[in-house]
């Protein structure tokens, strides 16, 4: 069985520009989480989708958006890149809402330069 | 809201030795607890979780952690170290239900040969 499939693995974009990454999770797992990694905060939580919605959201600025696919594939979306939002984003998912194993991707790495 | 405390930026053992890796929570209702192991340059990997029952979880490779409900501790523990166990421990819990995974700020873990 396939694991959870991130891409990118690695990302440079310039301030101001706007990123996308991709998740695919496990096949059958419904719900995806997004998760943001510094050295300065560890794993912030970004949002969890099941079912093509949004069911919890972190706390971070609405540049940070996502959205999930009727095959449970997701994608977010940074806008206006600032030099902070470099990090390890890490994508996560379980079988279903509120599952108790969560299973992870190897992260895409994004630089803002 | 919960939250996780891991007290310990770093831990050193010797390889051979006995280590924990020390985790507290705060959560209102009974929690969900899980240990991630995150090894340089990949995603996290799941170790082991509590979500009822015998108070000892043994997980992957040998782990096995306490759940202590007076003290609201979950401390990771090995019997005997191997270089190899080295890596990014990440405490987390959720309180049930469809709530999101807090994570604790993770503890670096090196054995030394």
């Amino acid at each position: 069985k396939a694991g959870v499939t991130q891409t990118p693995r690695y990302l440079i974009k310039t301030r101001g520009q706007q990123v996308t990454l991709s998740c695919s999770p496990i096949s059958g797992h419904r719900s995806v989480s997004w998760y943001q990694q510094t050295p300065g905060q560890g794993l912030q939580f970004l949002f969890e989708y099941f079912s093509e919605t949004q069911r919890n959201k972190g706390n971070f600025p609405g540049r940070f958006s996502g959205r999930q696919f009727s095959n449970s594939r997701s994608e977010m979306n940074v806008s206006t890149l600032e030099l902070g939002d470099s990090a390890l984003y890490l994508c996560a998912s379980s079988l279903k809402l509120g599952g108790t194993e969560a299973f992870f991707g190897q992260g895409t790495r994004l630089t803002v330069v | 809201a919960q939250s996780v405390a891991q007290p310990e930026d770093q831990v050193n053992v010797a390889e051979g030795n006995p280590l924990t890796v020390k985790c507290t929570y705060s959560v209102s209702g009974n929690p969900y607890l899980f240990w991630y192991v995150q090894y340089p340059n990949r995603g996290l990997q799941f170790l082991l979780k509590y979500i009822t029952g015998d108070n000892l979880v043994k997980g992957s490779y040998g782990f096995e952690a306490e759940f202590n409900k007076s003290q609201t501790s979950f401390h990771l523990k090995k019997p005997s170290a191997l270089v190899s166990d080295s890596a990014l421990y990440f405490c987390a819990v959720k309180p049930g239900g469809n709530e999101k995974l807090t994570f604790g700020t993770g503890t670096r873990l090196t054995i030394i040969p």
